[in-house]
């Protein structure tokens, strides 16, 4: 089965800092692995998709790594702004289904 | 290129009643995939709908259903709801081929009482 982990749970960071974001997952064999961000109350919003043959995405200040073999994935945002602040989840899909699984969470606050 | 999109946006419902939540899928989608989401926590996956047949579904039991309709739009049906019911529902579309990204709605604030 199938299980996903993010550290830190919460963070809280000047506006202007590099930050990484951590995520891992049990399962090896994955079709791909997508952050997403989250606003309260809200949907989820796209940031990266990676494919299990590709090592990292880069989209303007976020860019992604995904090292398969030993279950890690890592979410860098570089010079944080307040409007940065949210959820950002971290989901991997495996099986014919395209399910994802999703780990809980790292909520960033980017203060001024 | 009109994105994903859910109703109702909240919904109020008492314990033992049945719910109906719908999704529009994104354009050129096939496939549609509803999660529950508690406070809190990450997204559950519920089930997946391709060329209107459930193609895989996570560990709910039966009174969750669903339907895809040929336009690719999907219901989520919960019978007998439950205190624990109460969750943001969330329907994402995708491509079967390609990539596979899954792309979300805004999702339906379900309350029951």
């Amino acid at each position: 089965k199938q299980e996903v982990t993010q550290i830190p749970a919460a963070l809280s960071v000047p506006e202007g800092e590099n930050l990484v974001l951590n995520c891992s997952f049990t399962d090896s064999a994955i079709y791909n692995l997508q952050w997403f961000r989250q606003d309260p109350g809200k949907g989820l919003t796209s940031l990266l998709l990676i494919q299990s043959s590709q090592r990292e995405q880069t989209s303007g200040r976020l860019n992604a790594s995904l090292d398969k073999s030993s279950g890690r994935s890592t979410l860098y945002i570089a010079a944080s702004q307040p409007g940065d602040s949210a959820t950002y989840l971290c989901a991997v899909m495996t099986g014919t289904a395209s399910k994802l699984t999703f780990g809980t969470g790292t909520r960033l606050q980017v203060t001024l | 290129e009109t994105g994903v999109t859910q109703s109702p946006t909240h919904l109020i419902k008492t314990r033992g009643q049945q719910v109906t939540l719908r999704c529009s899928s994104q354009s050129g989608h096939n496939t549609v995939s509803w999660y529950q989401q508690a406070l809190g926590q990450g997204p559950q996956f519920i089930f997946q709908y391709y060329r209107e047949e459930e193609n895989g579904r996570g560990n709910f039991p039966p009174r969750f259903s669903g339907l895809q309709f040929p336009n690719y739009s999907s219901e989520l049906n919960v019978n007998a709801l439950e205190l624990d019911d109460s969750a943001l529902y969330l329907c994402a579309s995708s491509s079967s081929s390609g990539a596979r990204a899954q792309y979300f709605g805004p999702g339906t604030r379900l309350l029951v009482l």
